[in-house]
């Protein structure tokens, strides 16, 4: 059974840094893209970064680009999102989900239950 | 960056209903759209990939159709437990935008 399972979440300042992570199980880790996607309070979606499974190509979106790094650790099967400089406007419920097939342009078919990121002063 | 319009942004049927969520591109995405679906206090699941590909596991009153810049979501006969959000996502270049959401009530 795929299991994902974030932490890392909690209150920080503006300003300051934070790094989530996501523990996964139950499929072949390393041959799948990752992504990570949030949602602010009562807001939509909005995809944040995706890795490939051999973590050597890595995409993100123009509001993290410069500030959040994306990697991941094959042989342990983790994920991870380094966010620094953190901005009040990044307050969001962050999820980590797998890609469907083995390449990053897919949709994702897993996701986890989301860890909170609360900035503020 | 691809916009990904979606309307309506709240629905609401009756139980039976077919109901209709459309989703338009800023530019052509040709298959590349996914539809996921969204209740409150969980994580989104696929229910669409690809445009027009059930997911495993999804009630068939789910289809999509489309390609191009025009994509639309049907639940043929809606049911309860369709309450949700609908989301649809492009993944056909980075980076992959979200639309901004169909809310779909029950009346």
């Amino acid at each position: 059974e795929v299991q994902l399972l974030e932490s890392g979440g909690g209150l920080v300042q503006p300003g300051g840094s934070l790094r989530l992570s996501c523990a996964a199980s139950g499929f072949t880790f390393g041959s799948y893209a990752m992504t990570w996607v949030r949602q602010a309070p009562g807001k939509g979606l909005e995809w944040v970064s995706t890795l490939t499974g051999s973590g050597g190509s890595a995409d993100y979106a123009d509001s993290v680009k410069g500030r959040f790094t994306i990697s991941r650790d094959n042989s342990n099967n983790w994920l991870y999102l380094q966010m620094n400089s953190l901005r009040v406007e990044d307050t969001a419920v962050y999820f980590c989900a797998k890609s469907a097939t083995g390449n990053s342009q897919s949709s994702n078919d897993y996701w986890g239950q989301g860890t909170l990121v609360t900035v503020s002063s | 960056d691809i916009q990904m319009t979606q309307f309506p942004s709240t629905l609401s049927a009756s139980v039976g209903d077919r109901v209709t969520i459309t989703c338009r591109a800023s530019q052509s995405i040709r298959s590349w759209l996914a539809w996921y679906q969204q209740k409150p206090g969980k994580a989104p699941k696929v229910v669409i990939y690809k445009a027009s590909n059930l997911q495993s596991g999804v009630p068939s009153r789910f289809s999509g159709s489309g390609s191009g810049t025009e994509f639309t979501l049907t639940i043929s006969s809606l049911q309860p437990d369709d309450l949700a959000t609908y989301y649809c996502q492009q993944y056909n270049s980075y980076p992959y935008t979200f639309g901004q959401g169909t809310k779909v009530e029950i009346k």
